[in-house]
Parts: structure tokens; sequence; C-alpha cells
């Protein structure tokens, strides 16, 4: 089975810029979560998506977004991009069926300038 | 305020000797623990989990151990590889099993000495 793959893998975007990040989950998994890694915080939630709807959201100011579609992929958008948003995003996906477990993807590096 | 914590940045431990990493958590709705393996420029790769209906979760290698009384849980590898060395997280969830958002540890960099 395919694991979670999530596109680009590296951007490099300027402050004031917006972008979109992408994330397919593994077959069958209709749950995707959105976490934010930098040095300073570690790994924090951005929000969930399951059925595409958002379930739970992190602490994050509304600039950051997401959806889901129908086949369970999943975007993740930042508008006005501020120079702290730098980090490695990551997707994760989980199974329905009752476990926390969740399987991430290699993520997406975003550098703003 | 950090709820899940990790106190040990770094741990470093000779190859075929037993690792120790240990966690704690403030948050007494946490039910669901995991352990996380991430090396540099990768995503995490899901090692362990226990539920806190358990005390004890073993696959292969490695074992997590909780004690809910005293909100900490840690994960032992048996013995420690070469391979092992990567930064280690500790994940908890409060969704009573369904998928949410996990809350994890700043992470333990844990080096394999040969």
């Amino acid at each position: 089975k395919a694991g979670v793959t999530q596109t680009p893998r590296y951007l490099i975007k300027t402050r004031g810029q917006q972008v979109t990040l992408s994330c397919s989950p593994i077959s069958g998994h209709r749950s995707v979560s959105w976490y934010q890694q930098t040095p300073g915080q570690g790994l924090q939630f951005l929000f969930e998506y399951f059925s595409e709807t958002q379930r739970n959201k992190g602490n994050f100011p509304g600039r950051f977004s997401g959806r889901q579609f129908s086949n369970s992929r999943s975007e993740m958008n930042v508008s006005t991009l501020e120079l702290g948003d730098s980090a490695l995003y990551l997707c994760a996906s989980s199974s329905p069926r009752g476990t926390d477990t969740q399987y991430f993807g290699p993520g997406t590096r975003l550098t703003v300038l | 305020d950090q709820q899940v914590k990790q106190n040990s940045p770094s741990l470093s431990v000779q190859e075929g000797r037993i690792s120790i990493l240990n966690c704690d958590y403030t948050n007494s709705m946490f039910d669901y623990f995991l352990w996380y393996k991430k090396y540099p420029a990768e995503g995490p790769t899901f090692l362990i989990s226990i539920s806190s209906i358990k005390d004890k979760n073993e696959d292969g290698r490695f074992t997590v151990f909780l004690n809910k009384s005293a909100k900490h849980l840690s994960l032992h590898i048996v013995p420690s590889q070469p391979g092992d060395s990567a930064v280690y997280f500790c994940a908890a969830s409060d969704s009573g099993g369904g998928a949410d958002g996990l809350t994890f540890g700043k992470g333990t960099h844990l080096i394999i000495q040969p």
C-alpha cells in the first residue's frame, strides 16, 4: 500500500504571498491531519479533516486554512505568508476505524524569504 | 503550557545496550499514546502505541510502558542498534479512539554509539 504523499517537497516563497500544499492519504484512510514543525515549537497540530469536513482545529491564525476533497485528498493554504511560517508541514492520515495512529507523509519544507 | 514533555533533549547509548526514552504528560484526559521516530527531512514514522487501559505494549525490540498514576510513559529499545539513531517523539490523544489532533513532545535525540 502506498504511503502518504505530499507535494511539493520543497517550496520557497516571499512574505505576503500565499501557498497551497497538497496531501494524498493512504488508500482507504479518510481522516487527514496537518501539522507544522519548527525548531522552537516542535510539532504542532493545525487541523484535521474527515469526509470533507474540518473536525478539529489547532491554535493557528485564520491565515491557515485547508480543505478535503471527496477522494480524501487534502490541501492546506497559507495566505499572507510571514517569515515565521517557514517550517516543515506534515500531513498524516488515519483510518476511521477506531485508533489514533496517524501515518505521516515526508512533509513539505516551506521557506519564506 | 506544554501538555506532553520529553525532558531529555538528547540521549547517548552504546550499541547493544538498552535505550530508555521518557515522556511525561499533564492532561489526564489523554487516553492513547504513541511513539514516533524521525530522521531529518522526513516525516515521523510510527513505532508503537498504547491505550490507557494497558500498562505495557511490546513489539519486537520496542516496549512502551505506561504509568497512569504518575502520568509517565517510557519507550525501551533492546538491544539498541545504530539505525535507531534518530529523534523520538512521544504523542498523546484525548479523543477516545477516534482520529484527532495529536499533542507531541519536543522530542529526544537518541544517539547510538558503536
